[in-house]
C-alpha cells in the first residue's frame, strides 16, 4: 500500500524544545515538501528538496531544519528558533507530472 | 510570478444544490492549475488538475472545472451538493520560476446545509 507517512499525529512542545515530525514515503519519489497550514492562511513551503543530499529553503524556512540522508525519508526539526511552532504540518510529494501526494499531517502544540 | 486568488473564504449550500467555488489565477505562462480538498484533520487529496488539454477537467467525486484564460479563472463547480462534501478547498498553481514548487490559494471552506 503506497503512501505517506507523517507521525506523530499529535505533538506538544515545551518551550525552548527542539522536536523532529517524521514523514516517510514509499511511492519512489523524488521530491519531498515540508508545508506549514495556520487558519485562513493556506499552506506555506517550508522546505524541500528534490534530491537525496539536497534541499532548498522554501518561503518560511526560519527555525526550522531538515535533512534528506535517504529517499524515503524527510524529517522536518523544529527548533527553539521558532517562536511562533503552534500549527499543522504537512509533508508531501510529488512526481513533478503534476499534483502532490500529501501526507496525513502532524499538529504540533506549545504547551 | 505566479499566484492564485480564491474569492471566498466560505461558501455554504443545501444539500442537492450547485457548488461553485471561484479561483483566479497570474501566471506569465500557461498555467498547470489544481483542485485539492482537505477534510477536517487530515491531509490534501488531488482532486482534479489542468496541464493544458481539455478546458474543461473532470475530477473526482463529481466536480469539474473549467479553465477560462480570457477570464483567468479556473472555477470549481459540481451539480449537487453532498453532505461529504463540506470540507476545505484549494486552488493551486505550479511555480514556474522552480517547476517543482506549487503555489496555494487561502482556501475556500465548503459547507452543506442539510
Amino acid at each position: 500500500d503506497g503512501g505517506i507517512t507523517q507521525s506523530p499525529k499529535y505533538l506538544f512542545r515545551k518551550e525552548g524544545q527542539n522536536v523532529t515530525l517524521s514523514c516517510e514515503q514509499n511511492l519512489n519519489h523524488d521530491a519531498m515538501y515540508w508545508y506549514r497550514q495556520d487558519p485562513g492562511q493556506g499552506l506555506r513551503l517550508i522546505y524541500y528538496s528534490q534530491i537525496v543530499n539536497d534541499f532548498q529553503k522554501g518561503d518560511i524556512a526560519e527555525g526550522y531544519s531538515v535533512s534528506r540522508e535517504k529517499k524515503e525519508s524527510f524529517p522536518l526539526t523544529v527548533t527553539s528558533a521558532q517562536k511562533n511552532p503552534t500549527a499543522f504540518y504537512l509533508c508531501a510529494t510529488g512526481t513533478g507530472g503534476g499534483g502532490y501526494t500529501f501526507g496525513s499531517g502532524t499538529r504540533l502544540t506549545v504547551v | 510570478a505566479q499566484s492564485v486568488t480564491q474569492l471566498d473564504s466560505h461558501v455554504s449550500v443545501s444539500e442537492g444544490t450547485p457548488v461553485l467555488l471561484r479561483c483566479n489565477y497570474s501566471s506569465s505562462y500557461s498555467p498547470s492549475l489544481f483542485w485539492y480538498v482537505q477534510h477536517p484533520n487530515k491531509g490534501l487529496q488531488l482532486l482534479l488538475k489542468y496541464t493544458s488539454a481539455a478546458t474543461l477537467v473532470k475530477g473526482i467525486n463529481g466536480f469539474e472545472a473549467e479553465f477560462k484564460k480570457s477570464e483567468t479563472s479556473f472555477h470549481l463547480t459540481k451539480p449537487s451538493a453532498h453532505m461529504s462534501d463540506a470540507a476545505e478547498y484549494f486552488c493551486v498553481v505550479r511555480s514556474y520560476s522552480s517547476a517543482s514548487k506549487i503555489i496555494f490559494g487561502s482556501g475556500t471552506r465548503l459547507s452543506i446545509r442539510p
